[in-house]
């Protein structure tokens, strides 16, 4: 059974400093690994994908890393702003009977506070 | 270019009411897929539909919940007679074709509170 661990739970750091969320999951045969962001009382926002082929994806201040064989990913966010703060989640898509986004296995989230 | 809809936002049913739940997929989506994020819990799997057939409910409790995806309007989760632990928040994604590279967009949620 797959399980994705995020760690930390929590974290708060000034604004401006670089920082990193970790992703681990139990299972490597996965077909992509996604990074959300949920804002308190809102949904989930995709904000990267990486394809199990793939190593790493970067959009703006956010790069992720892939590493299937040992089971780990990591969230590195460039000079952190404090709307950055959000609840940043980790999801591994294992190939759901329906074949689609019935399945993705969810870590518990990191949350995540920039202070000003 | 609306993205996915749920409501309402927030709901609150007594012990042994029913509860529904809401989800319009993004326009021109077929698949609709529900998770459950339960206090202080990942969101996991319930079920995943296209219009008018449930394709995996592999993650949907086997008694009191139940969901459709009709042909016309928004799919429903229907949950009957609530318990206490029914209260989580209910997450609707939708996505124009199912294969697993296929990004799913996520709407706001249903946030339920069984008193």
């Amino acid at each position: 059974k797959q399980e994705v661990t995020q760690i930390p739970a929590a974290l708060s750091v000034p604004e401006g400093e670089n920082l990193v969320l970790n992703c681990s999951f139990t299972d490597s045969a996965i077909y992509n690994l996604q990074w959300f962001r949920q804002d308190p009382g809102k949904g989930l926002t995709s904000l990267l994908l990486i394809q199990s082929s793939q190593r790493e994806q970067t959009s703006g201040r956010l790069n992720a890393s892939l590493d299937k064989s040992s089971g780990r990913s990591t969230l590195y966010i460039a000079a952190s702003q404090p709307g950055d703060s959000a609840t940043y989640l980790c999801a591994v898509t294992i190939g759901g009977r329906g074949g689609g986004a019935d399945g993705l296995t969810f870590g518990k989230g990191t949350h995540l506070i920039i202070q000003p | 270019n609306a993205g996915v809809m749920q409501n309402p936002r927030h709901l609150v049913r007594r012990r042994g009411q029913e509860a529904r739940l809401r989800c319009s997929p993004v326009k021109g989506h077929s698949h609709v897929y529900w998770y459950r994020q339960l206090p202080e819990e990942g969101l996991k799997f319930m079920v995943y539909l296209q219009k008018e057939n449930i394709i995996d409910e592999s993650g949907m409790p086997k008694e009191r919940f139940s969901a459709e995806f009709p042909k016309e309007g928004p799919s429903i989760l229907r949950i009957q007679q609530v318990v206490r632990g029914d209260s989580a928040a209910y997450f609707c994604a939708s996505s124009p074709i199912a294969t697993v590279n296929t990004e799913a967009f996520f709407g706001q949620g249903t946030r339920l509170t069984v008193v």
